[in-house]
């Protein structure tokens, strides 16, 4: 069936040092999201990509992140030198379509749950 | 930049009653709105969206949603819920550039049996 995947499932990271999450939209689909969900509370919206071009990316702090989606390879989401208020989901999402399309929908994975210790 | 409020932090019912769950946004254009029910340690899933058309949406599980512009509201009903419906709603907007959903900071419903 269709699912977008999430790997790694948790991951605990020490203080200072880098996380790495990945995702794989479904098949067909050109627009993958990323959103951080801190305990449990709002989504915020962090980057999205247009096939492997950043479509907006307004929401992604200027330090310390980043995210690719390449060719043929799974999207993933980088953090240099994780800090305590890091530890969240980060939930990943993919479209077919752009948001704005009527017959549109986005589906989401499982989340990957940070921890920084 | 856009918002979403969503009135209640935690509602607390029991099965068969009847459900609504208060989301306001902030921007004046045209809109798309969504509700997303996230159930214990599982994904969003979308419950119904509204692009444009009959402003009472019908989604799944018995869920409708109501879009009225000049209160900036889509609130979500149901008139019967159930034990299973207890979860985390989430109420969303897409954002002015068309290039994101902007999501309320959710509604925790539990409904005892």
């Amino acid at each position: 069936g269709e699912e977008v995947a999430q790997t790694p499932k948790h991951l605990v990271r020490g203080e200072g040092q880098k996380a790495k999450l990945y995702c794989a939209p479904i098949k067909g689909h050109s627009y993958v999201f990323w959103y951080q969900q801190v305990l449990k509370n709002e989504f915020k919206f962090l980057i999205s990509f247009q096939n492997e071009n950043v479509f907006d990316e307004t929401g992604m702090p200027k330090e310390r992140f980043s995210a690719k989606c390449l060719p043929n390879s799974p999207c993933s989401l980088e953090i240099q030198a994780t800090k305590l208020e890091d530890s969240a989901v980060y939930f990943c999402a993919s479209s077919r379509a752009r948001v704005k399309s009527s017959g549109n929908t986005i589906y989401f994975g499982e989340g990957s749950w940070l921890t920084v210790v | 930049a856009q918002s979403v409020s969503q009135h209640n932090h935690h509602v607390i019912l029991s099965e068969a009653a009847s459900l609504e769950l208060g989301c306001n946004y902030s921007y004046g254009g045209t809109v798309n709105l969504f509700w997303y029910v996230q159930y214990p340690g599982q994904h969003l899933q979308l419950l119904l969206k509204y692009f444009s058309g009959d402003p009472l949406v019908k989604g799944i599980k018995g869920f409708e949603a109501e879009f009225i512009k000049s209160k900036f509201s889509f609130n979500l009903r149901k008139p019967s819920v159930q034990w299973s419906d207890t979860a985390e709603y989430f109420c969303a907007v897409v954002n002015q550039a068309g290039t994101a959903l902007i999501f309320g900071k959710g509604t925790t419903l539990s409904v005892s049996s």
